[in-house]
């Protein structure tokens, strides 16, 4: 059963980069599809894009700008890097297995708040 | 971008009862890429249905899922406490990839 784990501060300055690493146990990260996901209140849950273990990644337009996903197969992990954040980033992120279609399993998540 | 509207945006019911939430997509959605989730206070979101119609592995039977093109249906045929929750179902293949519904909270009535 694979599981998913979120690291990374929980509170980030305005203008500064936002860096968070999710560790997989239970399985291998290789031949699968990585996805991170976020939910706040006022936009409530928003893919932010997937990466495959191989590297390549697919990105939500509306924050292509600003996200970079990362993978490194050799710790089971990977990694979102989110720049130039204002408190509208301000919301819990959540790991997940990207099945194509759908998603399973998520981490448990974690807050991050964008504020001086 | 694919727009999911979820209907009500609140449902009371009592344990027992019949739940019926619904789903409607902005542009046709394929089938297979419609699933279900359910989340509680301060945890992750389940993932419940798949293909509109599939349940996940473990998901109890009460719960089924419908519906094709612009319209789903996730039913809950007879309310447990436990089912109490808010359910979001989610799209992929439009741009971006992933959508998600607003959300429709199931509480005791």
């Amino acid at each position: 059963q694979v599981q998913l784990q979120e690291s990374g501060p929980g509170l980030v300055k305005p203008s500064e980069t936002l860096s968070l690493t999710c560790s997989v146990s239970g399985g291998s990260i290789t031949n699968a599809y990585w996805s991170w996901i976020r939910q706040s209140p006022g936009k409530g849950l928003e893919w932010i894009g997937y990466i495959y273990y191989s590297g390549s990644t697919t990105y939500n337009p509306s924050l292509k700008s600003r996200v970079t996903i990362s993978v490194e197969t050799f710790k089971n992990q990977f990694s979102l890097k989110l720049t130039s954040v204002t408190a509208a980033d301000t919301a819990v992120y959540y790991c997940v297995k990207d099945d194509g279609y759908w998603l399973d399993p998520w981490g448990q998540g974690t807050l991050v708040t964008v504020s001086s | 971008e694919i727009m999911l509207t979820q209907s009500p945006g609140t449902l009371s019911l009592s344990p027992g009862e019949r739940a019926t939430l619904s789903c409607r997509a902005s542009q046709r959605v394929t089938s297979n890429s419609l699933a279900w989730y359910q989340q509680k206070p301060g945890q992750a979101p389940r993932f419940l249905i798949y293909g509109a119609s599939n349940r996940a592995t473990g998901i109890p039977d009460r719960f089924s899922g419908s519906g094709s093109g612009t319209d789903f249906t996730l039913t809950i045929s007879r309310l447990e406490p436990e089912d109490f929750a808010v359910y979001y179902c989610q799209q992929y293949g439009g741009s971006p990839l992933y959508t998600f519904g607003q959300g429709t909270k199931l509480e005791i009535k």
